[in-house]
């Protein structure tokens, strides 16, 4: 149990196009959904945090116009890269808790590589 | 959210016991202890997690101090599949429907050799 799926798993755009990338609990009820960057040989950056039905928590320096995020339901919860540049190549994470058991375990998604040419 | 310091990398031989020590002097009382893995190209993985003394799971052994500003992730008996990156990170996320968010510091990079 607890899987959290993340599509696609890899995408490569043009700069100046926007991405989406989709988080999924398969078999749960996430409240609040995390999404992380990760850049080569370094650690995860927490970008956000979105809970159900309300705005996201867009950590300081992270451009929210630039990162959209939507937490439409408990399940999905959405991130929108906007014209993206050859700078915003990462590694994408999103993680997931959920409505009940034990709150302490995050459960991550297998991750999306955008590659921004 | 209390900082974490930790080794940068450690090389081990399979079949030995690796223990990897995590600091985190600025641990607040409601904080727990978490371990994630993580292998390359992959999200983290949950290994253990604990608030006090000894935990242990099928896959590690997680000991704490009484005054917890440090604990260490022990790995029993690791194989080449243990090579990855393990992660410390401190939060209070111990009571129910609690959420809160985590920090990921460098982490330690594990390599394992025959």
């Amino acid at each position: 149990g607890a899987v959290v799926s993340q599509h696609p798993s890899w995408v490569i755009c043009k700069s100046g196009t926007s991405v989406k990338i989709e988080c999924r609990s398969l078999d749960f009820q996430a409240t609040t959904m995390f999404w992380y960057r990760q850049f080569p040989k370094q650690s995860l950056m927490l970008m956000a945090t979105s809970n159900e039905g309300s705005k996201a928590t867009y950590e300081q320096g992270v451009e929210k116009d630039k990162f959209l995020i939507n937490h439409a339901s408990l399940t999905l919860s959405t991130l929108t890269v906007t014209s993206a540049h050859p700078e915003d190549s990462s590694f994408y994470i999103c993680s997931a808790t959920g409505t009940s058991g034990p709150s302490y375990e995050q459960y991550f998604g297998p991750g999306t590589r955008l590659t921004v040419t | 959210l209390a900082k974490t310091t930790q080794p940068i990398s450690m090389d081990s031989y399979e079949g030995q016991e690796v223990n990897i020590t995590c600091s985190h002097n600025n641990i607040a009382t409601n904080d727990y202890i978490t371990w994630y893995q993580q292998f390359p190209s992959q999200g983290p993985r949950f290994i253990i997690q604990g608030y006090k003394t000894k935990v242990t799971n099928e896959v590690a052994s997680l000991f704490i101090p009484a005054d917890r500003k440090s604990s260490t992730l022990s790995l029993p008996r690791v194989s080449l599949s243990d090579t990855a990156v393990y992660y410390c990170l401190v939060g209070d996320v111990g009571g129910s429907y609690n959420t809160d968010k985590l920090i990921f510091g460098t982490g330690t990079r594990l390599q394992v050799f025959p």
